[in-house]
């Protein structure tokens, strides 16, 4: 069991927007500023799209966006394209021993 | 441009151990935290562990803790991942993976394309 709890699938249009939550605890992302989410295309690498809850890495598109509130972080991906299909994955710092901790994947289809 | 290439993997029989090695390049290694992380087949990431730049500092997850090591050479320019006891469930493949910055240990920007361990008898 993932110690971040994300949905294990969201779908939308071309065009509409949508929202993948990532729900953790104070130890991980309520204490703390650093929130990854990544994408991945079957069959490839996991590509970084959001560090430290809210940036972009240079070269993601502005349709990507992150934020947080209390425990949950959330991405949110605007103007969806056929492109955006793929899994996404949140990770945050942690206080516990192991330091990292990842969410088990949301699969985004887009219809 | 930076480059991450993994080696070592292949098919091992439960119990046994193996070396994974990460050749790096296109950046000054010897000042970067660096993360193993893997995947089995059909399943999501799980992190594994991180080293400091310098190796003084180390972090395991839970399920590899007291079986699995991290090092490094600076000097070559490689990472490591010693897996001892393998589990059926450690199947998959292994990632070797820069950070972002070293501002944030969790934010995981480079990634290698991976070596498959696979477990079986």
């Amino acid at each position: 069991q993932s110690a971040l709890t994300q949905p294990a699938s969201v779908s939308g249009s071309p065009g509409q927007s949508i929202t993948i939550s990532c729900t953790g605890a104070s130890s991980d992302v309520g204490g703390h500023n650093f929130v990854s989410w990544y994408q991945q295309h079957p069959g490839k690498v996991p590509k970084l799209i959001i560090y430290d809850v809210s940036n972009r890495p240079s070269g993601v598109s502005n349709r990507f966006s992150g934020s947080k509130s209390g425990n949950t972080a959330s991405l949110t991906i605007s103007g969806l394209q056929v492109e955006d299909e793929a899994d996404y994955y949140c990770s945050s710092y942690t206080t516990s021993s192991t330091l990292v901790v990842f969410g088990g994947g949301t699969q985004l289809t887009v219809l | 441009q930076v480059q991450l290439v993994e080696s070592g993997g292949g098919v091992v029989q439960p119990g046994r151990s193996l070396r994974l090695s990460c050749a790096a390049s296109g950046f000054t290694f010897s000042t970067y935290t660096m993360h193993w992380v893997r995947q089995a087949p059909g399943k999501g990431l799980e992190w594994v562990a991180v080293t400091s730049f310098d190796g003084n500092v180390k972090y395991y997850a839970d399920s590899v803790k007291g079986r699995f090591t991290i090092s490094r050479d600076n000097s070559r320019n490689t990472l490591y991942l010693q897996v001892n006891s393998l589990r059926p469930e450690d199947a998959a493949v292994y990632y070797c993976a820069r950070v972002h910055d070293n501002s944030d240990w969790s934010s995981i920007y480079h990634w290698g394309q991976g070596t498959l361990v696979t477990v079986s008898s």
